[in-house]
């Protein structure tokens, strides 16, 4: 079943604003990654997470893994129209050896 | 820079018939996974596998097979498609279980 809760589904915003999506999870995780898929690629890796509580930062984007180590956020402050795309989060459960992904946020930007 | 490399790009099946998605990687990674994507959703896990020689199931294994012969490769083989398997594949690598995966571009896959 679904390990990984991810919201929002979808989100239209305009250029310039801020953008906030997250995951959680019944399960504690000891990995967060955050990835970006532009229509007709594959996912690419925006931002990894490997502590309870670690915050990072690339360049306008910030994650964060939760101190529960059940969720993850990630912000995109001051969207542009290249921001436009699917992000994913994903993780690996404690003790498992899989990365599971979440069902994505769909972002658009009107300019 | 290869990476992940995935062949075909595209490809139409009837229903009933059997074909190989290819993946490969020249980074020497040892754990290698196959994701299948349907449309407006996220990636779940078909199989993975932690070494040559070495696989395991995933999220939704049914009606696939795959093998491990070599740390390159890593095949995922469909005996019987159904449109049900009608999706975009992706296969992915990573040098440990716990860090970045590296994804191929999909195979675009269509059962008629």
């Amino acid at each position: 079943g679904q390990q990984l809760n991810q919201s929002p589904q979808s989100m239209f915003i305009q250029e310039g604003e801020d953008v906030s999506m997250n995951c959680t999870s019944s399960s504690i995780f000891n990995t967060w990654l955050w990835y970006k898929q532009d229509p007709g690629e594959g996912p690419v890796l925006l931002i990894a997470l490997y502590k309870a509580g670690e915050l990072t930062s690339n360049g306008r984007l910030t994650a964060q893994f939760g101190i529960t180590r059940k969720d993850s956020f990630l912000n995109i402050s001051a969207s542009i129209p290249s921001d436009v795309g699917i992000y994913f989060c994903a993780g690996r459960i404690q003790g498992a050896q899989k990365l599971v992904f979440g069902q994505g946020t769909r972002l658009t930007i009107n300019p | 820079n290869a990476g992940v490399t995935q062949t075909p790009k595209f490809r139409i099946l009837k229903i009933g018939q059997s074909m190989t998605l290819q993946c490969t990687q020249d980074m020497n990674h040892n754990y290698m996974y196959w994701y299948r994507q349907d449309p407006g959703m996220g990636l779940k896990l078909i199989y993975y596998s932690v070494g040559a020689g070495i696989t395991d199931k995933g999220e939704v294994p049914n009606g696939y097979n795959v093998s491990r012969s070599t740390t390159e490769d890593f095949p995922l083989r469909l005996e019987l498609a159904a449109p049900s398997q009608t999706s975009v594949y992706f296969c992915a690598s990573s040098a440990l279980p716990n860090t970045e995966a590296f994804f191929g571009q999909g195979t675009r896959l269509t059962v008629v």
